[in-house]
Order: structure tokens, then sequence, then C-alpha cells
């Protein structure tokens, strides 16, 4: 159980184009999911968390207009990057914790690896 | 605070042998602690969690230590096995139920010899 899909698993662009990545729990509800950024042999950095049905709460640093959060239902949040360039590129994985219920773990997709040329 | 590494620090151990990592926190508030084991490409997959209010918790091969009094925490694998190698990361919990987040520790990587 506790199973989270992201799509795509990787993206190859260029310069100026828009990407979207779905983040799906497949096997639970989700209230909130969350979205990270890591670099190359570093740890997760968490960009923003998603509330299903209002709007994302952003981490200081973050572009909430290059990053657009979409969480439409108990089920699915989608992470845009706007007019990506090359420093956009990373691996984003996303996150979802089961319910509204306390103490309970996040449950993590396998990533994206974003490229952009 | 939140933490940004410029490198991993590794462990290496006998396949057989026993393996602890270790993650120092940051927030005396924090209230639950997450292990994750993350293998190349992949996201974090969960090992073990704790709750503040206990010392020890064991789960198959694993065992998580928490020093409050330190802001220490630890991971015990019992016999590693070659299949244990992946890069491992504490996490803190920050907030209050609807509105927490995880701050994730810099990562040990585990390397298993065999």
């Amino acid at each position: 159980g506790a199973v989270v899909s992201q799509h795509p698993s990787r993206v190859i662009c260029k310069s100026g184009t828009s990407v979207k990545i779905e983040c799906r729990s497949l096997d639970f509800q989700a209230t909130t999911m969350f979205w990270y950024r890591q670099f190359p042999k570093q740890s997760l950095m968490l960009m923003a968390t998603s509330n299903e049905g209002s709007k994302a709460t952003y981490e200081q640093g973050v572009e909430k207009d290059k990053f657009l959060i979409n969480h439409a239902s108990l089920t699915l949040s989608t992470l845009t990057v706007t007019s990506a360039h090359p420093e956009d590129s990373s691996f984003y994985i996303c996150s979802a914790q089961i319910g509204d219920r306390s103490y309970q773990p996040q449950h993590f997709g396998d990533g994206t690896r974003l490229s952009i040329l | 605070g939140e933490s940004v590494g410029l490198h991993l620090p590794t462990l290496s151990v006998q396949e057989g042998d026993n393996s602890i990592i270790n993650c120092a926190y940051s927030n005396s508030a924090s209230d639950y602690f997450i292990w994750y084991k993350q293998e190349s490409g992949k996201g974090p997959q969960f090992i073990i969690d704790i709750r503040s209010n206990m010392d020890k918790r064991q789960g198959q091969r694993v065992t998580v230590l928490l020093n409050k009094t330190v802001k220490h925490l630890s991971l015990q694998i019992a016999a590693t096995q070659p299949g244990d190698s992946a890069v491992y990361f504490c996490a803190e919990r920050w907030g209050m139920d609807s509105s927490y987040k995880l701050i994730f520790g810099s990562g040990t990587r585990l390397l298993v010899r065999p």
C-alpha cells in the first residue's frame, strides 16, 4: 500500500519550454502532497506543500510563478515548471501523506529527472 | 535548519556486519522522525519512524534510536546485505498536523563490501 506514482520519469527539453510533472497517490487519498528538488549528491529540499482545493504553500526562495502547483483532487497534484532554463535542471520528487492522520510518513514517488538544454 | 551538503559522507561495511548510521537533527521541538533509503535514480523509500515520546523502535533488521538530549538519531542495520547499499536520510518533522513539513538531513552513503 501507499504507492505514489510520478510521471514522467525523465524529461529533456529546450530552454523556454514549460514542463508539467504529475504526482498521483494510487491507493490512498492525499489531502497534502509535497514537492521537493534534489541536486546531485545533495539532500532533498522542500519546494512547496500542495493542499487539495487550496493554494500551495511555497518555501522561502521558491518562485511561485515559476513553479506552478495544482492539487485538483485527493489523488493528483501537478507541478509545472514554466519557461524552464538550464538552471532548473534537477531531480524533482513528490510525496504524499495518507489523509490527515498524524505521525504518518510521507510516501515518495520515483522522481522526475528534468534536463533543460 | 535545512541541510545542504556538497558531498555525502560514506560508510563502508563488510557484508554480514552491522551498520550504524548517525544523524544530528536541528529542532528540539521536532516530534516525529523518519529514516528513508534512497537508491540511485529513485525516490526515498520509508524504512522506519519514531515519535519523540520513544527512544527506541525496532523493525525487521533495523533499529532506530533517539536521543533528544543531544538531538541525535541513529539507524542500526543488522547483518548488512548488498541490497542495503544506498543513501540513507533522516528526516525530522516540523510544525503541526496539517501544516507540518519534513526537513531532511544531508544523507549518508552506505557501501556494502561483498
